[in-house]
């Protein structure tokens, strides 16, 4: 079964300062990895996704992710984040089956001004 | 472009109650997946519908249920609440068979049971 661990519940970081949330998953094959992003009482919007080919991926917002293999990891980073970057943050998986999508608990992050 | 929406926002119902929620896809989208995220935990699959039909259950109980109308809407169903059932019920919509396909998501119906 596939899994997602993010290490991370609640990150703080200065505004302006990079930005990195780890994800790890688990899956036998190769998987289709996605970040999402949860403004609160909002739904969940797709920040960016990898499914094959350049293992760096640009997204929406400046943010980018690294597909890592090796380390089974697909760490979402931003060079200089934003007071609205504040939100929650989700890694997730997906196998070929075309199964749903398996989600990790969230990295919940804090702007400092 | 209409994204997906759903209804009602919020809803409050008392244990052993059932209670409907409903979900209108993307437009051009043809299946909709039901999750459900508790406070402070990731979304948690529910099931998806395509053709009218269940394709894939997560691991809940079969008070849980759903149907898919012919314009692709959707509706949640859930008999017997209980209080571990108050949470945030998201819908999204893709296009069936395409794992790469994203999910759009709905901004959901917070569910509170008392």
């Amino acid at each position: 079964a596939q899994s997602v661990t993010q290490p991370d519940i609640h990150i703080t970081v200065s505004e302006g300062a990079s930005l990195e949330l780890r994800c790890n998953y688990s899956y036998g094959a190769t998987p289709y990895l996605f970040w999402y992003v949860q403004s609160p009482g909002q739904g969940l919007q797709l920040l960016l996704k990898y499914f094959s080919g350049d293992t760096l991926v640009q997204g929406i917002k400046g943010f980018e992710a690294e597909f890592k293999r090796s380390q089974s990891s697909f760490n979402l980073r931003k060079p200089s984040v934003h007071w609205s970057d504040a939100a929650e943050y989700f890694c997730a998986v997906v196998g070929g089956g075309a199964d749903g999508l398996t989600f990790g608990k969230g990295t919940h992050l804090i702007i400092q001004p | 472009d209409a994204g997906v929406t759903q209804s009602p926002t919020h809803l409050i119902k008392t244990r052993g109650q059932q209670v409907t929620l409903r979900c209108s896809p993307k437009s051009g989208h043809d299946t909709v997946s039901w999750y459900q995220q508790a406070l402070g935990q990731g979304p948690q699959f529910i099931f998806q519908y395509y053709e009218e039909e269940e394709r894939q259950r997560g691991n809940f109980p079969d008070r849980f249920s759903g149907h898919q109308f012919p314009n692709y809407s959707s509706e949640l169903n859930v008999n017997a609440l209980l209080l571990g059932d108050s949470a945030l019920y998201l819908c999204a919509s893709s296009l069936f068979g395409q794992s790469n396909s994203p999910l759009h998501f709905g901004n959901g119906t917070r569910l509170t049971v008392t």
